[in-house]
C-alpha cells in the first residue's frame, strides 16, 4: 500500500507568496493530521480532520494559515501571505481510527518549505 | 496537562555499544506510550508503542516498558548499529492527540 503522500517536497518562495502545500492520506482512513517541525518548537499540531472535517484547529498559528479537506483522498495547507518564519517542515499523517487505545498514525515525508 | 520530556541529545556512541534514552511523561488519565523513529530526510516512523502499564514495546532489538509508576518509557537497546543513526521521538496519545517529545538525536560511530 503506498503511505501518505505529500506533496511538494521541497519549496522554496519569496516572503509575500502564496503557499499550497498538498497531502494524499493513506486510503481508507479516517483521520488526517498536519503537523509542523522546526528546531526551535519541534512538532507541533497544527489541524486535524476526521472524515473530511476539522476537528481541531487550535494549533494554526494565525490566519494566514487555512487547512482544507475537500474529499478523503485530498488535503491542502495553504499559507498566505508566506513569512520568513513560516519556514520549517510540514508533515501530514493519518490513522485508520481514532487514538485511542494505542492506534499509530502514518506519516509523510514532509513537505520542506524555505521562505526567503 | 499532558507532555513529553527526554533527554537531550546528541548521544553519540560506538557500533554494538548499550543504548538507553530516558522519556518521562505528565498525563492526565491513562495514555498510550510511543517511540517514534525519524532518520535524515523522512518523516517519522514508528518504532514501538504500549498502550498499558507494565506492557513493554519491542521491535528491531529496541524495547522500552510502560512505567507508571516512575512515569517514565525508556528507549533501550543492547547493540546498537551504525544504521540506528535517526532521531527518536517519545509521544503520548490522549484523546486524539499526539504529545511528542523534543526528540533525541543518536549518533553511533563504527
Amino acid at each position: 500500500d503506498a503511505g501518505v503522500i505529500q506533496s511538494p517536497r521541497h519549496e522554496v518562495t519569496e516572503m509575500g507568496q502564496e503557499v499550497t502545500l498538498r497531502c494524499k492520506p493513506i486510503s481508507g482512513h479516517d483521520y488526517l493530521f498536519w503537523y509542523r517541525q522546526t528546531m526551535m518548537r519541534g512538532l507541533e499540531l497544527l489541524i486535524y480532520f476526521n472524515n473530511n472535517v476539522p476537528i481541531d484547529d487550535s494549533g494554526m498559528p494565525e490566519d494566514r494559515f487555512s487547512a482544507k479537506m475537500p474529499n478523503a483522498s485530498f488535503s491542502t495547507l495553504k499559507i498566505q501571505p508566506s513569512e520568513p518564519r513560516d519556514s520549517a517542515v510540514y508533515f501530514c499523517a493519518s490513522s485508520l481510527r481514532d487514538l485511542g487505545s494505542g492506534n499509530t498514525i502514518y506519516f509523510g515525508e514532509g513537505s520542506w518549505l524555505t521562505v526567503v | 496537562g499532558n507532555s513529553v520530556t527526554q533527554m537531550e541529545g546528541p548521544v553519540t556512541l560506538s557500533e554494538e555499544a548499550f543504548l538507553t534514552i530516558n522519556c518521562t511523561y505528565t498525563a492526565t488519565g491513562y495514555p498510550s506510550l510511543f517511540w517514534y523513529v525519524q532518520y535524515p530526510g523522512e518523516g517519522l516512523q514508528l518504532l514501538l508503542k504500549a498502550t498499558k502499564a507494565d506492557d513493554k514495546g519491542s521491535n528491531k532489538g529496541f524495547e522500552a516498558t510502560y512505567r507508571k509508576e516512575t512515569t517514565s518509557f525508556h528507549l533501550e537497546k543492547g547493540s546498537v548499529q551504525v544504521s540506528d543513526s535517526a532521531v527518536y521521538f517519545c509521544a503520548l496519545t490522549y484523546f486524539n492527540k499526539f504529545y511528542f517529545g523534543s526528540g533525541t538525536k543518536l549518533n553511533v560511530k563504527p
